[in-house]
């Protein structure tokens, strides 16, 4: 079964540095999301690509966090430099049409604690 | 702007059957989604309602009014497995999903 691929699925910082988070999407899918999950709350939205352009980036902290897809098939996100409030989880999803639906697909995330 | 509330705790025993409510208030409606996510694990698709109604799926059946910005998850026959937290969401501008604050679910034998 396919599958939305993460990396690294957990990583411990310290504040000042940079982190990089990757996602592989299921095959196919031209819409790819970054999300952004605070312990005991709902997915919030960063950044959303269509194939390799941004549709939305406008909840992205743009002085510290970048996103690209280059060639719109994986994507990366990076955090410089990273702040305490950073720490949560960086969920990955894509679909394969508008989100109307209402079903993504999420990987399993990427866990980042910053110290 | 969007926002979507949720009982933030439901406590339930394996065997019963419990519902999650679900309150909305968006400008422009396509239909209402629920995710169930597991601790330390991805959130996971459940079901989806753009029709008033209930929609059955196994165990899990998912209801919607529109006309009272409303709905909610039913899980029958629950087991310790169904432990974990539950979201609805609504697409917003048809291509990107806002999701509510959650309720996790916690099922004692």
């Amino acid at each position: 079964e396919a599958e939305v691929a993460q990396s690294p699925r957990y990583k411990i910082t310290e504040k000042s540095q940079a982190v990089a988070f990757w996602c592989d999407p299921i095959s196919g899918h031209a819409t790819l999301y970054w999300y952004r999950q605070i312990l005991g709350q709902g997915p919030e939205l960063l950044v959303q690509f269509q194939d390799e352009s941004v549709v939305d980036d406008s909840q992205l902290p743009k002085d510290r966090f970048s996103a690209e897809r280059l060639k719109g098939v994986d994507s990366t996100l990076k955090i410089q430099p990273a702040e305490l409030g950073d720490s949560a989880m960086y969920l990955c999803a894509s679909s394969s049409r508008l989100a109307g639906t209402g079903e993504l697909f999420f990987g399993e995330g990427s866990r980042l604690t910053v110290l | 702007g969007q926002s979507l509330e949720q009982p933030s705790e439901v406590t339930a025993v394996e065997g019963a059957i419990v519902q999650i409510n679900c309150t909305y208030q968006t400008s422009g409606f396509y239909g209402l989604s629920w995710y169930q996510q597991h601790d330390g694990g991805a959130p996971t698709f459940l079901s989806y309602n753009a029709l008033d109604g209930l929609e059955e799926t196994g165990r899990f059946s998912s209801f919607l009014s529109r006309s009272d910005s409303y709905g909610y998850l039913l899980l029958q026959e629950l087991q310790m497995k169904d432990s974990a937290s539950y979201f609805c969401a609504v697409p917003y501008n048809t291509d990107k999903l806002i999701f509510g604050t959650g309720t996790r679910l916690q099922v004692f034998p």
